[in-house]
């Protein structure tokens, strides 16, 4: 079946720190890859997405994932956070419908 | 561009009674989608749309669930004989047409149900 698996419901992280929110993905044909964000009481916004070319991918808010075919991995990193990124984090796979990971929640500390 | 719309936003009712929900999705995309979220949990695809074709939908979208989308452009999506299980963010979203390479779906805010 077509899924991804997201390692991490939870990641707690103080304010300026790196942070990795984990996404792995079963193998398919065609991996088209996306990371969505849904911040406190808003609608679901795109960070960014794989669809081919580069492995590393650069999104909004200065998020960026590496698509590891290897690995079958497609983890986002952001290399210091802020208070305002605290939301619930989407590894998603697209098939024409999205399928959703559970979801990691990263809490952002001072 | 005013981005997908949805109405209501919130919606409670009683066990047992049918609610109806509508879509607005982007003006130029021609496809739109159903998902269902509960709480601490990622949105589940229910059912799609290309134009007014329905061209899929999931084993979650039981015979009390039916969705329309007539004219091509809106979608409404119905419970019938509503159940406490059916308590969940509703989300629509559209997207462009394929070929255009966006893959990209657009999310409205969704319709928060609660059957009590």
């Amino acid at each position: 079946a077509q899924s991804v698996t997201q390692l991490d419901s939870q990641v707690p992280v103080f304010e300026e720190a790196p942070v990795e929110l984990r996404c792995n993905y079963s193998s398919s044909v065609s991996v088209y890859l996306f990371w969505y964000v849904q911040y406190p009481n808003q609608g679901l916004q795109l960070l960014l997405k794989y669809l081919s070319g580069s492995t590393l991918v650069k999104g909004i808010n200065g998020f960026e994932a590496e698509f590891n075919k290897s690995q079958t991995s497609f983890h986002l990193r952001k290399p210091s956070v802020h208070i305002s990124d605290t939301a619930e984090y989407f590894c998603v796979h697209n098939t024409d419908k999205l399928i959703f990971g559970t979801g990691t929640r990263l809490q952002v500390f001072p | 561009d005013t981005g997908v719309s949805q109405n209501p936003r919130h919606k409670i009712t009683k066990r047992g009674q049918n609610v109806t929900f509508r879509c607005d999705p982007i003006s130029e995309h021609n496809r739109l989608y159903w998902y269902r979220q509960t709480l601490g949990q990622g949105p589940e695809f229910l059912t799609y749309f290309q134009n007014e074709a329905q061209l899929e939908k999931s084993r979650l979208l039981s015979d009390r669930f039916s969705a329309e989308r007539p004219k091509g452009s809106f979608s409404t999506l119905e419970i019938q004989r509503t159940e406490q299980g059916d308590s969940a963010m509703y989300l629509c979203a559209s997207s462009p047409p394929p070929g255009t390479g966006s893959y990209e779906q657009y999310f409205g805010p969704g319709t928060r149900l609660t059957v009590t």
